[in-house]
């Protein structure tokens, strides 16, 4: 079936560091692809997604590109802040299903 | 703006007790989900329905029911709470194949 594998944290970086967190995907037809965050005590908020191939999402600083042929859709941001400590979820939906997630990537900033 | 809640931030239940998890939407949407969410295992579907008294089994329905007799609620059922069923649960929401919009979880301990 389906699945999502994105890399074991923890991560720790450095304020003003550059994030990258890696998410590949398997799954049949052309799923769109998203990533969650969930800040500490507090449900999933969506952050960016991307329907089709090459498609970028982004927000908050944050992007990624739906990359079909590397099976990938790797989050990435410039410059992280403190406030930017969260776990991060890295999902895929076929039409009409529900998410499937990945484990869970811990990023902690500091100052 | 819209809206999922959870009854219960934080439950403590007993071994055996029969367990109510509440989840109410106010965005009128047909789908609701039920994940749990662990240490290292990311979120794992429970059940889901996606209408009215409809309800179709996630990846790990073992022990658990669903109840849906309004559109705007979706209640997840412990029939015999269990020490391995102590996790964090999060309801969900979506309107056909757009964006799913989380509740806040609820910490169960079973004890």
């Amino acid at each position: 079936g389906d699945s999502v594998t994105q890399m074991e944290g923890p991560v720790t970086l450095s304020e003003e560091a550059f994030l990258t967190i890696n998410c590949t995907y398997t799954a049949t037809g052309y799923p769109s692809l998203f990533w969650y965050v969930q800040y500490p005590g507090e449900g999933l908020q969506l952050l960016l997604k991307a329907t089709k191939a090459d498609d970028k999402g982004s927000n908050k600083g944050f992007e990624a590109t739906y990359r079909k042929e590397t099976t990938s859709f790797h989050l990435e941001k410039g410059s992280v802040q403190v406030s930017d400590s969260a776990v991060y979820f890295c999902a895929l939906r076929q039409a009409g299903t529900a998410l499937i997630f990945g484990k869970g990537t811990t990023l902690s900033v500091s100052s | 703006d819209v809206k999922v809640t959870q009854s219960s931030r934080y439950l403590v239940k007993r071994t055996g007790e029969k367990v109510f998890l509440e989840c109410v939407q106010d965005m009128d949407h047909e789908n609701m989900f039920w994940y749990r969410q662990d240490p290292g295992l990311g979120l794992r579907l429970i059940y889901f329905s996606y209408d009215v008294k409809m309800k179709e089994k996630g990846d790990i329905p073992e022990g658990y029911s669903v109840s849906r007799e309004k559109k705007e609620r979706f209640s997840l059922i412990l029939e015999s709470a269990s020490t391995n069923q102590t996790s964090m649960y999060l309801c969900a929401s979506r309107e056909g194949n757009t964006e799913a919009f989380f509740g806040q979880g609820t910490r169960l301990t079973v004890v």
